[in-house]
């Protein structure tokens, strides 16, 4: 199994609203990370994963929670988002973080969240 | 801090012309570079990559070789088809503090028939 599972595919949510993206991988990495992505924009990191623990946080509001419960899952709760959090959210997961530079990381196909 | 830039966009070929997209970059160190497509709709595949020096990834009739003396990791493709329409983003990661993937902006590839 060489994938990383996303799930909704689709999101339509109001602003007072509270749901959550999910992200599975079962290739053993052990490195998790969310992205966001703009239309027509690279993927801007937003959460780094490292065996569990939250290794970086790119100062993303705090209307953004991420939650690792397990080394396949990636959780991302999301709470009072605003219109222009609407984006494509891609998840993505890498053999070890400290060995990211010589493999990459394999993504998901994203969640494509929109705030109504 | 690290850094990539890509030859600004869109890019619009007939089916079967040759395809160059540039990339260049700035590290500190030596990071491995990577090339990924994200096909509409979709999300980010690893397309192909190189961890050195004059090291060539090839994957789907893509290359790139990574060339230190011009800091740059140009990709390439003979013979284009309409299935390769997509974006290609350039992207370098580095050990230590720079593990994160840095990201070119972008490069939408349309194949025309």
């Amino acid at each position: 199994d060489t994938e990383v599972t996303q799930t909704p595919k689709h999101l339509v949510m109001g602003m007072t609203n509270k749901k959550s993206l999910k992200c599975e991988q079962h290739m053993g990495h052990r490195a998790m990370y969310w992205y966001k992505q703009k239309a027509k924009k690279p993927p801007e990191l937003m959460f780094v994963y490292s065996y569990e623990k939250l290794s970086i946080n790119e100062s993303v509001p705090s209307r953004f929670s991420p939650e690792c419960p397990n080394s396949s899952l990636l959780n991302l709760h999301l709470h009072a988002l605003q219109p222009e959090d609407s984006a494509l959210y891609l998840c993505a997961s890498s053999q070890d973080y400290a060995r990211t530079f010589g493999y990459g990381y394999t993504f998901g196909s994203g969640t494509r969240l929109t705030v109504v | 801090g690290n850094s990539v830039t890509q030859m600004e966009g869109p890019v619009t070929l007939s089916e079967e012309a040759f395809l160059t997209i540039n990339c260049t970059y700035t590290a500190t160190g030596y990071p491995s570079l990577f090339w990924y497509v994200q096909y509409p709709g979709e999300g980010l595949q690893l397309l192909l990559k190189a961890t050195k020096a004059d090291d060539k990834g090839s994957n789907k009739g893509f290359e790139a070789t990574y060339r230190k003396e011009t800091t740059s990791f140009h990709l390439e493709k003979g013979s284009v088809q309409v299935s390769d329409s997509a974006v290609y983003f350039c992207a370098l990661s580095e050990g230590g503090s720079a593990r994160q993937l840095t990201f070119g902006s972008g490069t939408q590839l349309t194949v025309l028939p």
